[in-house]
């Protein structure tokens, strides 16, 4: 069964602290990016990356970062959480350019 | 920078009436417009997509057309159901190569049995 997989679902922490969600697909996919959900505003990509060892800023990059060094992993890290990275956050694979997108289960975190 | 307008932000609609949601985008250089639901507590999940060689495209009871010259795609669901109640989500791919998805900020709909 296609998978994209997000681990934790929920996390609550505290600002500073610092914290890895991670995605994993088993997809064979190139193509995976990042995204947070905020009310009113949608789905905003933070990070993409469009093979193993090649990412790049989407429109929310501040406070992120990635890494893809094998090509079924994905990890979004906060170095030092803040309350405005409160978020629902979404991991999303494709096989390519402008083909379906399919997210994972969503990680709910909160920043105190 | 590139974006994608959706209205309405929220939408009634009796059952078996149809629901219109409509995208505007910015970027004419886009060529892929993907349509998402996503229920309450969920993630978002394709419905139907349209590329930019073909004006409209049908799937069942939802349709969607695309209007390159004016920049306009829209969703079109007939005979609505208490289980089209959702939030929908349009998206235009960045440039030619669509590295990215630019979301519209979603529209919240209703069906009232």
């Amino acid at each position: 069964e296609a998978q994209v997989t997000q681990n934790p679902r929920y996390l609550i922490t505290v600002t500073g602290k610092k914290l890895t969600v991670t995605c994993s697909q088993n997809m064979n996919h190139e193509y995976m990016s990042w995204y947070r959900q905020d009310p009113g505003l949608g789905l905003r990509q933070i990070y993409y990356s469009m093979n193993v060892e090649v990412t790049d800023k989407g429109d929310v990059p501040e406070g992120y970062k990635v890494s893809r060094k094998e090509k079924r992993n994905f990890p979004l890290i906060l170095e030092s959480p803040s309350p405005n990275q409160t978020s629902l956050y979404f991991c999303a694979t494709r096989r390519s350019n402008n083909q379906p997108q399919h997210f994972g289960d969503g990680t709910r975190l909160s920043i105190l | 920078g590139e974006n994608v307008e959706q209205h309405p932000s929220t939408l009634s609609v009796q059952e078996g009436d149809s629901a219109v949601i409509k995208c505007t985008y910015s970027d004419s250089a886009s060529n892929y417009f993907p349509w998402y639901k996503q229920e309450l507590g969920k993630r978002p999940q394709l419905i139907i997509d349209i590329r930019s060689n073909v004006g409209e495209k049908k799937d069942q009871r939802i349709a969607v057309t695309l209007n390159k010259t004016a920049k306009h795609f829209s969703l079109h669901i007939t005979e609505t159901q208490p289980e089209d109640s959702a939030v929908y989500f349009c998206a235009a791919s960045r440039g030619q190569a669509g590295t990215a998805l630019i979301f519209g900020k979603g529209t919240t709909l209703s069906v009232s049995s």
